[in-house]
């Protein structure tokens, strides 16, 4: 079955960085996109960024364009995200996610809280 | 990108229906016949529940349906259960070929 395994997540202070990785098993990694998702405490769910299955072709929302770095590595088939400059409203539950490529996110993993306070 | 817009909650008696409301814009959900649903139960992660408008993922019940009009898109839970009770969120491809989330609507079986 489907399994997409987060970590990475954890405390660090503003303007610091943190990687995240996903670990993913059950299905053909290279065949899918693949996106990071966020909430934070208590809010909604918002898009971070997603990444083509082969062509690594990337996008990224707004809030953390030229700070957010989405990378795969299919023959691990694992998913990256280096957060880098991070501020106290990056603080949120990050969901690794498997992805239609129409905006259809059909696999979610467990997600990694990423907490940035001094 | 702005978040489209749901309302905060909806509410509904057992066996009856209702209906989820998300508008955007011409540059997402009226431009594009991509827009998901999402279930998401206290401290879980969210499940797909609607693909491309009206498609279900195999395993979702057809009590869940969804259609789009314009620049609004909706999702219909017909013969409501005390399990449907969560929060659902709408999502939209964009002109800009990301992806925006709608605010969050909170279901209340009563």
């Amino acid at each position: 079955q489907v399994q997409l395994v987060e970590s990475g997540g954890g405390l660090v202070k503003p303007g610091g960085s943190l990687r995240l990785s996903c670990a993913a098993s059950g299905f053909t990694f290279s065949d899918y996109y693949m996106s990071w998702i966020r909430q934070a405490p208590g809010k909604g769910l918002e898009w971070v960024s997603y990444i083509s299955s082969r062509t690594g072709y990337t996008n990224y929302a707004d809030s953390v364009k030229g700070r957010f770095t989405i990378s795969r590595d299919n023959a691990k088939n694992s998913l990256y995200l280096q957060m880098n400059s991070l501020r106290a409203e990056d603080t949120a539950v990050y969901y690794c996610a498997r992805d239609r490529g129409t905006c259809a996110v059909d696999y979610w993993g467990q997600g990694t809280l990423v907490t940035v306070s001094s | 990108q702005s978040a489209l817009t749901q309302p905060a909650s909806v509410s509904g008696s057992p066996g009856q229906s209702i209906t989820i409301s998300c508008t955007g814009t011409s540059s997402d959900v009226g431009g594009y016949n991509y827009v998901s649903w999402y279930q998401q139960h206290p401290g879980k992660a969210p499940k797909l529940m609607i693909y491309d408008v009206s498609d279900r993922p195999s395993g979702v019940s057809n009590r869940f349906s969804g259609s789009k009009s314009g620049n609004t898109a909706s999702l219909t839970i017909s013969g409501l259960q005390a399990e449907d009770e969560a929060d659902y969120y709408c999502s939209s491809y964009t002109s800009s070929s990301t992806y925006v989330f709608g605010t969050g609507t909170r279901v209340t079986v009563l």
